[in-house]
């Protein structure tokens, strides 16, 4: 399965950028790389996800290397509300799909 | 959240019962997925389906049973509930199977076997 690597924990002060560190030094050429958030008692949230180019939407910025051993989830403005634990998984083909294989993540603390 | 739903939203059942529970969607959906979370273990695939009647085991699935006879249903069947199954499931869907698209994820379904 091609894992991910990601620090345990990060800070950021409210209304600053973050910058969310994710290594994945085995990717294969067709793993798209996803991001969720979980927040405390709820469920996985999608943040954003691709495959080569640099990806953006209303939550954050993808950035990929351009070998793709590493990506970026940038969020422009912190809030309070952005405190979570951060997956960066890469799909993981059984069968006849991809699968999301989790690790830790890293948990985002946001201070105001 | 919209479109999936899960049920129980909570349970405590005895050591050796069975229990089911149960993933709902109305977003047509083709792939549905079984997840329980831990404690240090983060989110751990127990089974998937892509599509009716369709399964497949993911990483933890020894002791589980997953069937899918309607597009917007998959229970997951804990056999005979042990300890070790007390956890935090979530079920999620997919459009794409991760391609196109990301998952959706339920609330979840605290399961404690006593």
């Amino acid at each position: 399965d091609a894992k991910t690597t990601q620090p345990n924990s990060m800070e950021s002060n409210e209304e600053e950028p973050v910058h969310l560190p994710c290594n994945h030094s085995t990717i294969s050429g067709t793993d798209y790389i996803h991001w969720y958030r979980q927040l405390p008692s709820q469920g996985p949230e999608y943040v954003i996800h691709g495959l080569t180019s640099n990806v953006n939407n209303r939550m954050a910025s993808l950035a990929i290397a351009e070998d793709r051993k590493s990506s970026t989830l940038i969020l422009h403005r912190a809030t309070l509300r952005d405190a979570a634990v951060y997956y960066c998984i890469l799909t993981y083909y059984g069968g006849s799909q991809g699968n999301l294989i989790f690790g830790k993540g890293t948990k985002l603390s946001v201070k105001p | 959240d919209a479109g999936i739903t899960q049920s129980p939203r909570h349970k405590v059942t005895e050591t050796g019962t069975p229990v089911t529970l149960r993933c709902h969607q109305t977003e047509n959906h083709r792939y549905m997925y079984w997840y329980r979370q831990d404690p240090g273990h983060g989110l751990r695939l127990i089974h998937y389906s892509y599509g009716v009647k369709d399964t497949d085991k993911g990483e933890v699935s020894d002791g589980y049973s997953v069937s899918r006879s309607k597009t917007e249903d998959f229970l997951l069947t804990l056999e005979s509930a042990t300890s070790s199954q007390t956890s935090v499931y979530f079920c999620a869907i997919s459009e794409s199977g991760g391609f196109n698209y990301g998952y959706t994820f339920g609330s979840g379904t605290r399961l404690t076997v006593v």
